[in-house]
């Protein structure tokens, strides 16, 4: 059983373009939902995070827009690099069961010139 | 600041060997996590510490995994007996805070023959 769903499994779009990431989950403890992105050979790095009481958070060209009712968040990357080229994963932990994080499968993300 | 380290890269291993891994985690953070990592199944959690207590070892990896941790700044992961199946990467990362960053390693590549 997944408790973290993400889609798509892989996204392909041009330079410049937005690249929408969607996540869903189900255990309505959660609160905490950081982005982690990874490059083949390396672990994966936090991207940027939200809590459950916010609805968007956004660092530079990287948005998360979260929905508390539906259990829905998404990462939006604006005006996508090539250098934006990796595996993103979205993940949630529910704080009163310590920092464990329950993480997607992941949406590989390509990026072309 | 030195991240997490992981050593080795890489690990070939026969069937039915014991293979240890190893890990330091980033000086002052107080858990740590080992997860493995498959193309299929994604980042699964192996093992759970914060502050050198075992907080949660994974259920269906208890058998033939197990993790410790002998000291704030090392911990290590035995897989015995191994199997093919256990062809994976397998990841650590600490953290020191609740919704605070889980800084990962770079992993070690694990193929079992």
């Amino acid at each position: 059983q997944q408790q973290v769903r993400q889609s798509p499994q892989s996204l392909t779009v041009w330079e410049g373009e937005t690249a929408i990431l969607n996540c869903s989950y189900e255990n309505s403890a959660f609160d905490y939902f950081p982005w982690y992105q990874q490059f083949p050979g390396e672990g994966p790095a936090l991207l940027i995070s939200i809590l459950s009481v916010s609805d968007k958070k956004e660092d530079g060209r990287f948005t998360i827009f979260f929905n508390k009712r539906e259990k829905k968040l998404s990462l939006h990357i604006a005006d996508s690099q090539p250098g934006d080229s990796a595996t993103y994963f979205c993940a949630a932990s529910d704080n009163s069961a310590g920092n464990k994080l329950t993480f997607g499968i992941g949406t590989r993300v390509l990026v072309r010139p | 600041d030195a991240g997490v380290t992981q050593t080795p890269r890489h690990e070939v291993a026969e069937k039915g060997q014991t293979i240890i891994l190893k890990c330091e985690p980033v000086s002052g953070h107080n858990d740590l996590f080992w997860y493995r990592q498959t193309k299929i199944q994604g980042l699964e959690l192996l093992s759970y510490f914060r502050s050198k207590s075992l907080m949660e070892d994974g259920g269906a990896f208890k058998d033939r995994f197990k993790a410790e941790m002998l000291n704030s700044s090392f911990s290590t992961l035995k897989i015995q007996p191994t199997e093919p199946k256990d062809s994976a990467v397998y990841l650590c990362a600490s953290t020191r805070d609740t919704y605070a960053e889980q800084f990962f390693g770079p992993g070690t590549r694990l193929t079992v023959l």
